[in-house]
């Protein structure tokens, strides 16, 4: 069973701190790891598809980085806001799976 | 903007029956999906389609379960006899091709097996 591991499970944080979450995935064999953003009744959207051991990638207040050596990724978002409120789900691709595996996912609360 | 859409949203059905989960994917993706989430559990592979055929399968997808794309716009999974495990959110994806590629998910069809 190949394991995809997400933390925290849930944060709570007001608005405007920043923030930061992991997700941790074989260092063997990687060949792309994707975040998505999933608000609630809505569908999952993408954030970053990474490919690249080192790749850094910004949208907006929202950045990650990823370390295949080591089997990780971070995502950050500054200046949290009340809309950055949603589940963000990583969902990694090995080269010997033809299939995602994804993390429970970090539930992300900003109280304004 | 192009979406992914599914339907039913909601479907409850008696355990035994027969349920088909319809997905319209973006019209110019070629690679289709379906993933589920039972409640509290993780996202997980279903099964991938391209070309017509199944490209890969999860370990769940058993006989119990099919999927077709009769007409060229619609994709459909096929849940031939359901059971109370089979209770999730099932999500329809697709994506221009693997791997690198973002996947464009549908909004979920929630199944619930009395």
């Amino acid at each position: 069973i190949l394991n995809v591991e997400q933390s925290p499970q849930s944060l709570h944080v007001q608005e405007g701190d920043s923030t930061n979450f992991t997700c941790s995935f074989p260092s063997s064999n990687f060949y792309a790891l994707h975040w998505y953003r999933w608000e609630t009744a809505k569908s999952p959207e993408a954030l970053f598809v990474m490919t690249l051991n080192g790749d850094e990638k910004k949208k907006g207040r929202i950045s990650a980085t990823l370390n295949t050596k080591e089997g990780y990724s971070y995502l950050y978002i500054k200046g949290s806001q009340p809309e950055d409120s949603a589940t963000y789900l990583c969902a990694f691709f090995g080269n010997n799976f033809n299939k995602f595996y994804f993390g429970s996912g970090t539930k992300l609360n900003v109280k304004p | 903007e192009p979406e992914v859409t599914q339907t039913p949203s909601h479907q409850v059905t008696q355990m035994g029956q027969e349920v088909i989960l319809r997905c319209v994917p973006i019209s110019n993706h070629l690679y289709f999906y379906w993933y589920r989430q039972i409640l509290g559990q993780k996202v997980e592979f279903l099964v991938s389609f391209y070309n017509n055929e199944i490209s890969e399968k999860s370990e769940i997808f058993d006989d119990q379960f099919s999927v077709e794309r009769p007409d060229g716009s619609n994709f459909t999974l096929k849940i031939r006899s359901t059971k109370l495990e089979d209770s999730a959110m099932y999500f329809c994806a697709s994506s221009e091709g693997t791997s690198v590629w973002e996947l464009f998910f549908g909004e979920g069809s929630r199944l619930t097996v009395l």
